[in-house]
């Protein structure tokens, strides 16, 4: 079964650093999203992303944030100077586009565990 | 805003013994709802949603959940809970806009299964 996978499954970084999380999503989907999730607390989403460009950002994705999809497989979250208060589970997600009427879900991968001393 | 709320931290039940996740939900227009299901150090694992139709969605690993509208709830349910259902469950739901789009979850519920 197809499967959304991510590295490294744990980064430890310094504050003011710059990091790169790596996402493969299923292969035919065309959705792809990021969700982070700060120990103990709920899943939070950051961004979303179809046809190479944001569609939806969340007030936590500012300007220290970005996304890109640079090959044909691979879907990436950058954080240019990483806070200590980044420091969470981060999850890439992907998706078929679905309809105006219909949802499709998402398929998540395991998780990078970002921690930022 | 589209939000959903789980009221229960931690459900403990014993094996066998039928098993209830509450959600309730906020939408503005038709609602269209999903649980998740995340084990320990692993991503998050769909179960099921309702976008439409029959108000018992039959999902993974023997789990349903009964759409309610009077009482705008979702909850989960499982007839026989097993030890190896112990882990969080999200309940969640989408934008207003259809196609791919963000989900908002809850803040979710432990359950604990235990013999």
């Amino acid at each position: 079964e197809p499967e959304v996978t991510q590295t490294p499954s744990h980064q430890v970084t310094q504050m003011g650093q710059e990091v790169i999380l790596r996402c493969v999503p299923i292969s035919n989907h065309l959705y792809f999203y990021w969700y982070r999730q700060i120990l103990g607390q709920k899943v939070e989403f950051l961004v979303s992303f179809y046809n190479n460009e944001i569609s939806e950002k969340s007030e936590i994705f500012d300007d220290q944030f970005s996304v890109e999809r640079p090959d044909g497989s691979n879907f990436t979250l950058k954080i240019r100077s990483t806070k200590l208060e980044d420091s969470a589970m981060y999850f890439c997600a992907s998706s078929d586009p679905g309809t105006t009427s219909s949802y499709n879900e998402q398929f998540f991968g395991p998780g990078t565990r970002l921690t930022v001393l | 805003a589209q939000s959903v709320a789980q009221p229960e931290d931690q459900v403990n039940v014993a094996e066998g013994n039928p098993l209830t996740v509450k959600c309730t939900y906020s939408v503005s227009g038709n609602p269209y709802l999903f649980w998740y299901v995340q084990y320990p150090n692993r991503g998050l694992q769909f179960l099921l949603k309702y976008i439409t139709g029959d108000n018992l969605v039959k999902g993974s690993y023997g789990f349903e959940a009964e759409f309610n509208k009077s009482q705008t709830s979702f909850h989960l349910k499982k007839p026989s809970a097993l030890v190896s259902d112990s882990a969080l469950y999200f309940c969640a739901v989408p934008g207003v806009t259809g196609g791919g789009n963000k989900l908002t979850f809850g803040t979710g519920t432990q359950l604990k299964v235990e013999l």
